[in-house]
């Protein structure tokens, strides 16, 4: 089976950048879509095909993919980022997998 | 804009069976593939399985024995079925609108409905 990891949890101050890592074996060769979700909402999809933003979704938030990690990065983070976030890959032998979370507090 | 609402009961005993059902309203319902996706309390998401329109299925192994989803296309709706439930299965059950993107195999969940929290205890 494949699995991916998370750090279970990231601070950053406000407007800073934070970083939150997805790993897993040679993910560079998938495409890794991301989740944002506050507590008791449903997961909300903030990026998808490793970069690509969906409308509606802030500039501050981009992504990135190479070797045995794919990185989920908010610059200038703001309050209301704080939220879980979950990485998501799909191939043909595991289906869908999501990664394990990442909490993010903006201090 | 496509919105999913669930709906199903929150209670179950051990041993019962979960039955949830996600309609779909605002969007086209056909040649797309809906999955079913859940969360226990604090922790990660698990995906469950999909139907598409035509009724094909394809389910997590791990679940796969219990699991049974349908659809319904004259109400836009697909419907989820756990058998033997025990309190392992106590979770958020989301409904998810699955784009696919063919050639380069790219899929991911874009829409969800809202959840629904499923309890099973004695």
């Amino acid at each position: 089976s494949y699995e991916l990891t998370q750090s279970l949890s990231v601070s950053v101050a406000l407007g800073q950048t934070a970083r939150i890592t997805c790993g897993g074996r040679n993910i560079g060769t998938k495409n890794v879509h991301w989740y944002q979700q506050k507590p008791g909402q449903a997961p909300l999809l903030v990026i998808y095909r490793d970069y690509v933003r969906p409308s509606g979704i802030p500039e501050r938030f981009s992504g990135s993919n190479s070797g045995n990690t794919a990185t989920l990065t908010i610059t200038g983070a703001q309050a209301g980022d704080e939220a879980d976030y979950f990485c998501q890959i799909w191939d043909s032998n595991t289906a869908f997998v999501f990664g394990t979370g990442t909490k993010v507090t903006v201090l | 804009q496509v919105k999913l609402q669930q709906w199903g009961a929150g209670l179950l005993k051990p041993s019962e069976t979960l039955s949830l059902t996600c309609a779909v309203y605002g969007g086209s319902f056909s040649g797309l593939y809906w999955s079913w996706i859940r969360q226990p309390p604090g922790k990660g998401l698990e995906w469950i399985g999909e139907v598409d329109d035509g009724g094909r299925t394809n389910y997590n192994p791990s679940l796969k024995s219990r699991v049974t989803m349908s659809v319904d296309t004259s109400k836009n709706q697909l419907s989820l079925r756990l058998t033997s439930v025990t309190a392992a299965d106590t979770a958020v059950y989301y409904c998810a609108r699955v784009i696919t993107i063919y050639g380069i195999i790219i899929r991911y969940f874009d829409v969800w409905g809202q959840g629904a929290l499923v309890t099973v205890s004695s």
